[in-house]
């Protein structure tokens, strides 16, 4: 059973960035799954972030490629987010999520999520 | 806003039936049998529900089924139960531009 857990700064000023990260138990050491982020506000609802596998292959959502990086560290268990140049519609609730690969894009776990209020 | 519309609400009494819809286009709930659903308790993170249209993780009652037909899916939730009271969100794989996912707007179900 995978376990996610997100930490970071729940404030981020206006044109920083955004940095979290996603401690791992109980499956990181997995090759079929991917490690992933999503957000949730109320303007925006659910988006997907984007993704990255245990080979380090990356996928990114469309609207937010430009600004964003997702990476991996196995030694320490851990996935992060990078969020640049962020504004106050970055403002949400941001989850870590895991799914195994080819298992029908559906998500099987998630995080508890963390607030990130971006705000000067 | 969502790329997959949902009605804000739907309720009905314990026992009964309530289904919400999903939908889409050609290049998302259309185009892939990929539909998942989502339970969504205040204050908590997302739980699979349904994946690939119909299908139930373990440990989901089957009193949660879904369907699909053209661009609309649907989520039926039989037999309510005072816990079924949440916000039920559809996710849909999208092929277009490398958007693997999407999800919906979200249903808030109430328990009469």
């Amino acid at each position: 059973q995978v376990q996610l857990q997100e930490s970071g700064p729940g404030l981020v000023k206006p044109a920083g960035t955004l940095s979290l990260t996603c401690d791992v138990s109980g499956g990181f050491m997995s090759s079929d799954l991917w490690w992933s982020w999503v957000r949730q506000s109320p303007e925006k609802g659910l988006e997907w972030i984007g993704e990255i596998f245990h080979s380090g292959t990356t996928n990114y959502n469309p609207s937010l490629k430009s600004r964003v990086s997702i990476s991996a560290d196995r030694s320490k268990n851990q996935f992060s987010l990078n969020l640049r140049s962020v504004t106050a519609a970055d403002t949400a609730v941001y989850y870590c999520a895991s799914y195994y690969d080819n298992s029908g894009y559906r998500i099987d776990y998630w995080g508890q999520g963390t607030l990130v209020t971006v705000s000067s | 806003q969502s790329a997959l519309t949902q009605p804000p609400s739907a309720s009905g009494s314990p026992g009964q039936s309530v289904t919400i819809s999903c939908t889409g286009t050609y290049s998302d709930v259309g185009g892939y049998n990929f539909v998942s659903w989502y339970q969504q308790h205040p204050g908590k993170a997302p739980k699979l529900m349904i994946y690939e249209v119909s299908k139930r993780p373990s440990g989901v009652p089957d009193r949660f089924s879904g369907s699909k037909s053209g661009n609309t899916a649907s989520l039926t939730v039989s037999g309510l139960q005072a816990e079924d009271e949440a916000d039920y969100y559809c996710s849909s794989h999208a092929g277009r531009d490398n958007l693997f996912y999407v999800f919906g707007s979200g249903t808030k179900v109430t328990v009469l």
